[in-house]
C-alpha cells in the first residue's frame, strides 16, 4: 500500500485560503467515502480535523473544509490564523487497511 | 473524558525486545479498535496495524506483518504494541489512536490520539 500523495508545502498569508490535495488510487481516497484530515502542530499528536470527506468534528472550525473528486481528496484551510501552521496529513480507509498521505506543511506567511 | 495515555520513552540497543502500552480510560475498552502509527523522526505517519480488545482480531499493514505484534488485555483496558528483535530503523515515535465507533459518529477515523511514546535504537 503506497502512500498517499500530497504536496510537501503550502502557504498563505493571515485570512487567505490554502487548499491541499491528497492523491490516491480506486482502491483507497476512489473507492471509498472515508478520507479523514489531521493536523499535527511540532511535538504533538495528531488530531482529526475532518472524517468521511467532509465532515468536521465537534469543536473544529468551519474554516477547515473537504472535499474529494474521483481519486483525489482536498483540504481547504479559509481565513487563515497563525494556529493553523503544522503538518496535515490526509487518510483513507483502505478495505481492512488504512494508509495516510505523506504530509504538508502549512506556513502561515 | 476519552484518554489514551501511553508508557514513557524507552532506549535500547539492537536486538533487544520491547513492549510498549496504551491504556484507554473514560469509555468501553472492549467497543473500540485500537490503532498503531509510527512517525519516524521528521517523517510522515505510517498505519502499523489495529486490534479490537472485545476478542483481539488484529489487523496488520502489509509493511509490518511479522515485524511487530499487537495484543491487548482487556483486564486493564491495555492495548500494546511489542518488538522480539529491534532495529535501528525502529527508532520512531508510536502512537496509539481509537478508531471512531462508526454510526452517526463516523466511520474509518481515528477520533482519539496517545501522546505518543518515543523509542530509541542505538548501540
Amino acid at each position: 500500500q503506497s502512500a498517499l500523495t500530497q504536496p510537501p508545502s503550502a502557504s498563505g498569508s493571515p485570512g487567505q485560503s490554502v487548499t491541499i490535495s491528497c492523491t490516491g488510487t480506486s482502491s483507497d481516497v476512489g473507492g471509498y467515502n472515508y478520507v479523514s484530515w489531521y493536523q499535527q502542530h511540532p511535538g504533538k499528536a495528531p488530531k482529526v480535523i475532518i472524517y468521511e470527506v467532509s465532515k468536521r468534528p465537534s469543536g473544529v472550525p468551519d474554516r477547515f473544509s473537504g472535499s474529494k473528486s474521483g481519486n483525489t481528496a482536498s483540504l481547504t484551510v479559509s481565513g487563515l490564523q497563525a494556529e493553523d501552521e503544522a503538518d496535515y496529513y490526509c487518510s483513507s480507509y483502505a478495505g481492512s487497511n488504512y494508509v495516510f498521505g505523506t504530509g504538508t506543511k502549512v506556513t502561515v506567511l | 473524558e476519552v484518554q489514551l495515555v501511553q508508557s514513557g520513552a524507552e532506549v535500547k540497543k539492537p536486538g533487544e525486545s520491547l513492549k510498549i502500552s496504551c491504556k484507554g480510560s473514560g469509555y468501553t475498552f472492549t467497543n473500540y479498535w485500537i490503532g498503531w502509527v509510527r512517525q519516524m523522526p521528521g517523517k510522515g505517519l505510517e498505519w502499523m496495524g489495529l486490534i479490537y480488545p472485545g476478542d483481539s482480531d488484529t489487523r496488520y499493514s502489509p509493511s509490518f506483518q511479522g515485524q511487530v505484534t499487537i495484543s491487548a488485555d482487556k483486564s486493564i483496558s491495555t492495548a500494546y504494541l511489542q518488538w522480539s528483535g529491534l532495529k535501528a530503523s525502529d527508532t520512531a515515535m508510536y502512537y496509539c489512536a481509537r478508531r471512531s465507533p462508526g454510526g452517526t459518529s463516523g466511520w474509518y477515523y481515528f477520533d482519539y490520539w496517545g501522546q505518543g511514546t518515543l523509542v530509541t535504537v542505538s548501540s
